[in-house]
């Protein structure tokens, strides 16, 4: 089943504690990206990837990095999480090119105290 | 101006009912256009594809109007089922896609 998965799907932690959530697909996608979503404030970008080992900033870059060392594989890292980076987060992939399907993993709920 | 602007609605419809949405987008060389559904804390899922000639997926019709910049999706004969959030979906430069806030759609019995 092509999907994409993400882990964990919850998290509450502390402010400061350095964490990674984790994005894997199976559809042998180029392109990879991480979107945060807040009431008001739609979907943004924080970063994408077109493909392994070339990585950039989408619009809400800051406290936030990614690494891309498997053409699968997109892990999110937050350093030193802050309280306002609570969000809901999503990994999506899809091929190159502008008419491809977006795929979305189900999401991961980050609540920072 | 926002890249892409939906209005948020809620949209409160009875069942059976046609609902409208509107999406307008600033980047006149953007070439993609989608709708997204999103259901309440869920990934948002392609819908349809938007074309320049229109296009018709049973009881969803989307538009496209490169002159106005803007694009549309009705759907007829709304069911509970449809009660969810549109997104509307446009690239930018970059092949980087652009999501609109949504728009909220609420179907009553």
């Amino acid at each position: 089943e092509a999907q994409v998965t993400q882990n964990p799907r919850y998290l509450i932690t502390v402010t400061g504690k350095k964490l990674t959530v984790t994005c894997s697909q199976n559809m042998n996608h180029e392109y990879m990206s991480w979107y945060r979503q807040d009431p008001g404030l739609g979907l943004r970008q924080i970063y994408y990837s077109m493909n392994v080992e070339v990585t950039d900033k989408g619009d809400v870059p800051e406290g936030y990095k990614v690494s891309r060392k498997e053409k699968r594989n997109f892990p999110l890292i937050l350093e030193s999480p802050s309280p306002n980076q609570t969000s809901l987060y999503f990994c999506a992939s899809r091929n190159l090119g502008m008419t491809g399907e977006q795929y979305f993993g189900p999401g991961t709920r980050l609540t920072v105290t | 101006r926002k890249e892409v602007e939906q209005d948020p609605g809620p949209f409160n419809v009875p069942e059976g009912a046609t609902v409208a949405f509107n999406c307008t987008y600033s980047n006149s060389a953007s070439q993609s256009f989608f709708w997204y559904r999103q259901d309440c804390r869920k990934e948002p899922k392609l819908l349809m594809s938007v074309y320049s000639s229109g296009n018709e997926d049973g009881r969803f019709t989307a538009q496209l109007n490169r002159a106005s910049q803007y694009i549309s999706l009705l759907i007829r004969d709304s069911k509970l089922s449809d009660s969810a959030t549109y997104l509307c979906v446009v690239n930018g430069d970059t092949g980087k896609l652009i999501f609109g806030q949504g728009t909220t759609l609420q179907v009553k019995p």
